[in-house]
């Protein structure tokens, strides 16, 4: 069964404190990787793709470990507006699966 | 361009009853999706459409149908609404497979 496994959270923590999220995934076959940002009864919106080489976009770094099948990221200087669910994606190119989501990491940034 | 649009915002229906929910894109993807997401879990896809004339199953397609008879627009039917079907629906598209795909804002769905 394709899955992607994410710890749920909530990770609680102040402002500008450094968070890390793990996501595993269980397909080897996997081809793209993404973070999605979805805020509280909105829709999931792509925060950053996830690249082999690793990547960064300002506060956010996302890393990829094929071998291990697992995906990383970092948030640096954590603002009240991160707060928010985080959402691992996996895409397996394959018709009729599409993207497979992960249940997603609720974060809280707090003052 | 107003991306990935959703109607209706909110809906409560009745056992049995039948309703459309409609999604339209004005990009011109190929590719649109129709997920449901239940509360504490991942988006599952229901059904999904390469371009107009042409859909297939995902995950989840018992009690919905869909159509695309033209690129912009992938309404999702429930014949007969049942209490599981309760959840938030998005819509979503993408140039291709590989692409990132955009979701629209969502529609509530209470079935009572």
């Amino acid at each position: 069964r394709k899955e992607v496994e994410q710890d749920p959270g909530p990770f609680n923590v102040p402002e500008g404190a450094t968070v890390a999220f793990n996501c595993t995934y269980s397909n080897s076959a996997s081809q793209s990787f993404f973070w999605y940002r979805q805020d509280c009864r909105k829709e999931p919106k792509l925060l950053m793709s996830v690249y082999s080489s690793g990547n960064e976009d300002g506060r956010f770094t996302a890393q990829l470990n094929r071998a291990s099948q697992y995906i990383s990221l970092l948030i640096r200087d954590s603002k009240l507006s991160d707060s928010a669910t985080y959402l691992c994606v996996v895409n397996y190119y394959q018709a009729g699966t599409a993207l497979i989501f992960g249940k997603g990491t609720t974060l809280s940034v707090s003052s | 361009n107003a991306g990935v649009t959703q109607t209706p915002k909110f809906r409560i229906l009745k056992i049995g009853q039948s309703m459309t929910l409609q999604c339209a894109q004005d990009m011109n993807h190929n590719y649109m999706y129709w997920y449901r997401q239940d509360p504490g879990m991942g988006l599952k896809l229901i059904y999904y459409s390469v371009g107009a004339g042409i859909t297939d199953k995902g995950e989840v397609p018992n009690g919905y149908n869909v159509s695309r008879s033209t690129t912009e627009d992938f309404p999702l039917r429930l014949e007969l609404a049942a209490p599981s079907q309760t959840s938030v629906y998005f819509c979503a598209s993408s140039y291709s497979l590989k692409e990132t795909q955009y979701f629209g804002p969502g529609t509530r769905l209470l079935v009572l």
